[in-house]
């Protein structure tokens, strides 16, 4: 089985300051790697993924993630957040072959201050 | 492209009656629904996964005679909550999944399910 670790429930950060959440994973098999981002009330979207290939994926919004393996990490990172990024990010794992299920981490609230 | 919508967006219904909850994908087929529960300030639980034209496969504690779920056709899957009581009270949301070579799901904007 599969175990996603988001170490910090909260991290409150100021505007155009850079941020980091963490996340760690636990398989004994390889894995695909998602961030997903939920704002209020709404459902997930897929911020970045990680299939195969270069080990630093990037999102179209300035939010890049880079896979380590040894660390079993997918750690993501902004080096300016706007308000406008206030919101829950989780972190979750894909087995392939598997029925494409998600397991989430717990999430990561980020809030940005001004 | 890859939207999912659900329908209703909130619910409010009394103890004892039964909810359903529509999940579909409005521009692509969707060999595979799921449908996950969300509790308030904590993630996503799976439920339960859904395969067109055949039977859900219901996670671990999830009562699958209570949360019924149907993927009927490749754009559409309820999901109801029968006799529902005041600690079924949840935010459900459903995501949906193209073909059988991807491994990305895309999310509907949620149901927000209130039971009094």
């Amino acid at each position: 089985a599969q175990s996603v670790t988001q170490l910090d429930s909260q991290v409150p950060v100021f505007e155009e300051a850079p941020v980091e959440l963490r996340c760690n994973y636990s398989s004994s098999v390889s894995v695909y790697l998602f961030w997903y981002v939920q704002y209020p009330n709404q459902g997930l979207q897929l911020l970045l993924k990680y299939l195969s290939g270069s080990t630093l994926v990037e999102s179209i919004n300035g939010f890049e993630a880079e896979f380590n393996k040894s660390q079993t990490s997918f750690h993501l990172r902004k080096p300016s957040v706007h308000i406008s990024d206030t919101a829950e990010y989780f972190c979750a794992v894909s087995v392939p072959g598997s029925a494409r299920q998600l397991t989430f981490g717990s999430g990561t609230q980020l809030t940005v201050l001004p | 492209g890859a939207v999912v919508s659900q329908h209703p967006s909130w619910v409010i219904c009394k103890s004892g009656t039964s909810v359903k909850i529509e999940c579909r994908s409005l521009d692509f087929q969707a060999t595979t629904m799921f449908w996950y529960r969300q509790f308030p300030k904590q993630s996503l639980m799976l439920m339960a996964t859904s395969n067109e034209g055949s039977k859900a496969t219901y996670e671990q504690g999830v009562e699958k005679d209570k949360f019924l779920i149907n993927h009927a056709s490749l754009t559409l899957s309820t999901l109801t909550v029968t006799s529902a009581h005041p600690e079924d009270s949840s935010f459900y949301i459903c995501s949906a999944s193209p073909g059988t070579d991807s491994y990305e799901q895309y999310f509907g904007p949620g149901t927000r399910l209130t039971v009094t």
